[in-house]
């Protein structure tokens, strides 16, 4: 099974909008609505921060947000905030019964 | 709370097989309600599925490491392990263990473990 692609970096300034996009295939992003997103600070282990496509846990700011077209999902986190400045992973549910996750994204905030 | 915590040797010779426990606090892994996985992430990298378990002994691998992974579970110990053979330089990573859903909640705080000799 291959990674998903995810853009190796993208940034924005305080306030702004940004989108990190994950595209898989028909076996896994596109056929799975069990697609989540994590938030890894350095030295620190992942946290969830969209689940089952567009859900978020509790404790999650509502500036984050999930979607799916396709064989594509896609993380938009608005009102950036200093402290957003991570990597973000996706991963997907695959038909094999296994998972998968994107190559991960480094979000800077100017 | 939901607590995981990983424990091995944290520098392995090539060659050997690694071997690591994750032990749960705060929730049974006889329940049935996730699976318990190994994720890895090498310095610097992203990170990879290694595989997970079912309570009932179900595993499921990462198709690329399939043929030198092991993962079981002990229910008794409420313990989940990984093992991970004939290792090379390729293989040193962060070591995590997590408990999913359709998605991970809880995630140990990892383990480095380093193949040198």
């Amino acid at each position: 099974q291959s990674a998903l692609t995810q853009p190796a970096s993208v940034s924005g300034s305080p306030g702004q909008s940004i989108t990190i996009s994950c595209t898989g295939t028909s076996s896994d992003v596109g056929g799975s609505n069990y697609v989540s997103w994590y938030q890894q600070h350095p030295g620190k282990a992942p946290k969830l921060m969209i689940y089952d496509v567009s859900n978020r846990p509790s404790g999650v700011s509502n500036r984050f947000s999930g979607s799916k077209s396709g064989n594509t999902a896609s993380l938009t986190i608005s009102g950036l905030q200093a402290e957003d400045e991570a990597d973000y992973y996706c991963s997907s549910y695959t038909s094999s019964s296994t998972r998968v996750f994107g190559g991960g994204t480094k979000l800077t905030v100017l | 709370q939901v607590q995981l915590q990983e424990s091995g040797p944290g520098l392995v010779k090539p060659s050997q097989t690694l071997s690591l426990t994750c032990t749960v606090s705060g929730g049974s892994i006889s329940s049935g309600d996730y699976y318990w996985s190994w994720i890895r992430q090498h310095p610097g990298k992203g990170l990879e599925w290694i595989g997970y378990i079912y309570y009932s002994g179900s595993t499921y691998y990462n198709p690329s490491l399939k043929s030198r992974v092991t993962i079981s579970v002990d229910t008794s110990k409420n313990q989940f392990s990984l093992k991970l053979s004939s290792v090379t330089a390729a293989d040193t990573a962060v070591y995590y263990c997590a408990r999913v859903d359709s998605y991970i909640d809880y995630w140990g705080q990892g383990t480095l473990v380093t193949v040198s000799s």
